[in-house]
């Protein structure tokens, strides 16, 4: 079935610091793909997301591209801030849109001033 | 964006009795919502889709009279776990759309700790 993997956290990264979360997935066809982003006390939101291969999702200086050839969608951001603490889920889905999303476990990231 | 609150943000109950739990779209009417389920370093799994004055339709795996989903408006979904037991702690999530976009929004997540 389909299915996504991240990387283990937690991830701790010194401010202004480069930052990248691995995101592989297993699915059949052409899912849309996503990066969502959890912090303290809050529901998951949206940060970028990607339809179709080699497309680039982009917001808050962070970046994912869809590489249909490795099944990776890594989120990446140049230089991380005390305020991008947060929990990041990859996730993917198979029927359009955002039905029935399809999640990784989730990576923990914390920056330090 | 839109927002979505869960009530209650943690709950404690003792094992074989009932919890409810809510799911609201404070600012838009969600048609369709989803409920899942995450337990410690692991995925967010999916229980659940409802949909506005429907049946929910459940994931395979999940049991339907013990997790009851109700949508009876297009703002309210709540789920009930009844007769609690410790292996159903965890933490539950809801999601919902509503919006012209499809995007999802996502509650904060109730923890649940069942003794």
């Amino acid at each position: 079935g389909n299915s996504v993997t991240q990387m283990e956290g937690p991830v701790t990264l010194s401010e202004e610091a480069f930052l990248t979360i691995n995101c592989t997935y297993t699915a059949t066809g052409y899912p849309s793909l996503f990066w969502y982003v959890q912090y303290p006390g809050e529901g998951l939101q949206l940060l970028l997301k990607a339809t179709k291969a080699d497309d680039k999702g982009s917001n808050k200086g962070f970046e994912a591209t869809y590489r249909k050839e490795t099944t990776s969608f890594h989120l990446e951001k140049g230089s991380v801030q005390v305020s991008d603490s947060a929990v990041y889920f990859c996730a993917l889905s198979d029927q359009g849109g955002y039905n029935k999303l399809i999640f990784g476990a989730g990576t923990r990231l914390a920056v330090h001033p | 964006g839109a927002v979505v609150s869960q009530h209650p943000s943690r709950v404690i109950c003792k094992s074989g009795t009932s919890v409810k739990i809510e799911c609201r779209s404070l600012d838009f009417q969600a048609t369709t919502m989803f409920w899942y389920r995450q337990f410690p370093k692991q995925s967010l799994m999916l229980m659940a889709t409802s949909n506005e004055g429907s049946k929910a339709t459940y994931e395979q795996g999940v049991e339907k009279d013990k997790f009851l989903i109700n949508h009876a408006s297009l703002t309210l979904s709540t789920l009930t776990v009844t007769s609690a037991h410790p292996e159903d702690s965890s933490f539950y999530i809801c999601s919902a759309t509503g919006t012209s976009t499809g995007e999802l929004f996502f509650g904060e997540g109730s923890r649940l700790t069942v003794l």
